[in-house]
């Protein structure tokens, strides 16, 4: 068990509204990472951390941002939620080191914007 | 830019019967390969991993090795049981990506297993 949370675990809320997710780990790991899961998709990178205050863009991160002002904890803010965010976001952590950067995934949150 | 194929789903088998999930992918260097399974309501977990040209990974039964001539990477069972229903995702992780794209990983489209008693 990596320790990784997400919170909310589910949410419901209306388009326009500003949402933010969390991502919590307990291991001092310093890459950090959320996606999006759809059907037909796969997952898809959103953003990315590599450290305190450094973060990156993913492959679709339009309408999406992210903070991260300590190790341990990762934001994703959506500004103004639309009906095309509906999706599961999962946050992950690097673990690997060398070669084998495999990543451990959390538990993911269920996002419905209607 | 780098790319995993999956086969299409959903694949359906009955209790003991030979799995086979193909994974090819497109990679500008050498790339670590994985598979990562995910059960009803949870996230992915890692599966399996491979490094380097030729190495298998294996873990609860499920195996596949790294072919770099056919850049494949295909999941196999011997004998599928009902609780290894879920989604199978192959991924990529490409180290010629440098800087701050390390050890990021690149997913196919995931394979919905289901097996039948």
């Amino acid at each position: 068990d990596a320790g990784i949370t997400q919170s909310p675990r589910h949410k419901v809320t209306e388009t326009g509204t500003p949402v933010t997710l969390r991502c919590h780990q307990t291991e001092n790991h310093r890459y950090m990472y959320w996606y999006r899961q759809d059907p037909g998709h796969g997952l898809r990178l959103i953003h990315y951390s590599y450290g305190v205050k450094d973060t990156d863009k993913g492959e679709v991160s339009d309408g999406y941002s992210v903070s991260r002002s300590k190790t341990e904890d990762f934001l994703l803010t959506l500004e103004s939620a639309t009906s095309s965010q509906t999706s599961v976001y999962f946050c992950a952590i690097r673990t690997g080191t060398g070669g084998y950067n495999e990543q451990f995934f959390g538990p993911g949150t269920r996002l419905t914007v209607l | 830019g780098d790319s995993v194929t999956q086969m299409e789903g959903p694949v359906t088998l009955s209790e003991e019967a030979f799995l086979t999930i193909n994974c090819t992918y497109t990679a500008t260097g050498y790339p670590s390969l994985f598979w990562y399974v995910q059960y009803p309501g949870e996230g992915l977990q890692l599966l399996l991993k491979a490094t380097k040209a030729d190495d298998k990974g294996s873990n609860k039964g499920f195996e596949a090795t790294y072919r770099k001539e056919t850049t494949s990477f295909h999941l196999e069972k011997g004998s599928v049981q009902v609780s290894d229903s879920a989604v199978y995702f192959c991924a990529l992780s490409d180290p010629s990506a440098g800087g701050t794209s390390y050890g990021k990983l690149t997913f196919g489209q995931g394979t919905i297993l289901t097996v039948h008693p």
